[in-house]
């Protein structure tokens, strides 16, 4: 049973394609998140979306689009894909959007290799 | 804004031995919360362990705990008995109270030699 997940696992593309992630997850969860980890390991917050409701929009390229269809799933599309997009897309979830113990679950990730 | 820091690029530690890996938090937010992932080779990342700034007591999950000193903004994951398993990379975090979003700190990549 898995918790989050995401497809594809690995996408290698060439540079001005688009091309989306999925996410879904079965935990019931409110929130949903993107991350990104570059290559230096360091992870980064993309977008958060609570309810379906955009609530964290980082500073990221408008080529990235999220889009939340119902509070299970949030996709990622990218548009024009650059080099520099390289990296492992990481979505997670949450159970409520407030303070207190709010762990996210990860996803296993999705390894983007632009050409 | 929140603020993570991970000095220890690298640590080498014999099996059984405990182990520390250091962290250091920056935020003004009055409550907020702390947090551990591993990533192993494999990719994925797991939560190992969660302390709040309100908490009294060290948080403890079997062989993990958070050696919180809140004056001091560290927040220390301390593994017990190394296992040659727990060779991978290891992430704090932090959660405030007003962005909502955890903010990572650069990891630590945890080797246990036999």
């Amino acid at each position: 049973d898995t918790a989050v997940s995401q497809t594809p696992k690995y996408l290698v593309t060439q540079m001005g394609n688009d091309k989306s992630i999925k996410c879904e997850q079965n935990l019931g969860h409110d929130t949903m998140y993107w991350y990104k980890q570059d290559s230096k390991k360091f992870l980064k917050i993309m977008f958060s979306y609570n309810n379906k409701e955009l609530i964290i929009n980082e500073t990221v390229p408008n080529r990235f689009s999220p889009k939340s269809p119902d509070k299970a799933h949030l996709n990622l599309h990218i548009n024009s894909l650059e080099l520099g997009d390289s990296a492992v897309y990481f979505c997670a979830s949450s159970q409520v959007w407030g303070s207190g113990k709010n762990e996210q679950f990860f996803g296993p990730g999705t390894r983007l290799t632009v050409l | 804004a929140q603020k993570i820091t991970q000095t220890q690029p690298g640590m080498f530690v014999q099996e059984k031995e405990a182990v520390t890996l250091d962290c250091t938090y920056d935020t003004s937010d009055p409550s907020y919360g702390l947090f551990w992932y591993k990533q192993p080779s494999s990719g994925e990342m797991i939560f190992l362990i969660y302390q709040g700034s309100y908490d009294q007591q060290n948080a403890t999950e079997g062989r993990y705990s958070l050696n919180f000193q809140k004056a001091r903004k560290s927040a220390n994951l301390v593994i017990s008995a190394s296992q040659l398993g727990d060779s991978a990379m290891y992430f704090c975090a932090m959660i405030g109270q007003g962005a909502q979003k955890l903010v990572f700190g650069q990891g630590t990549r945890l080797t246990i030699n036999p």
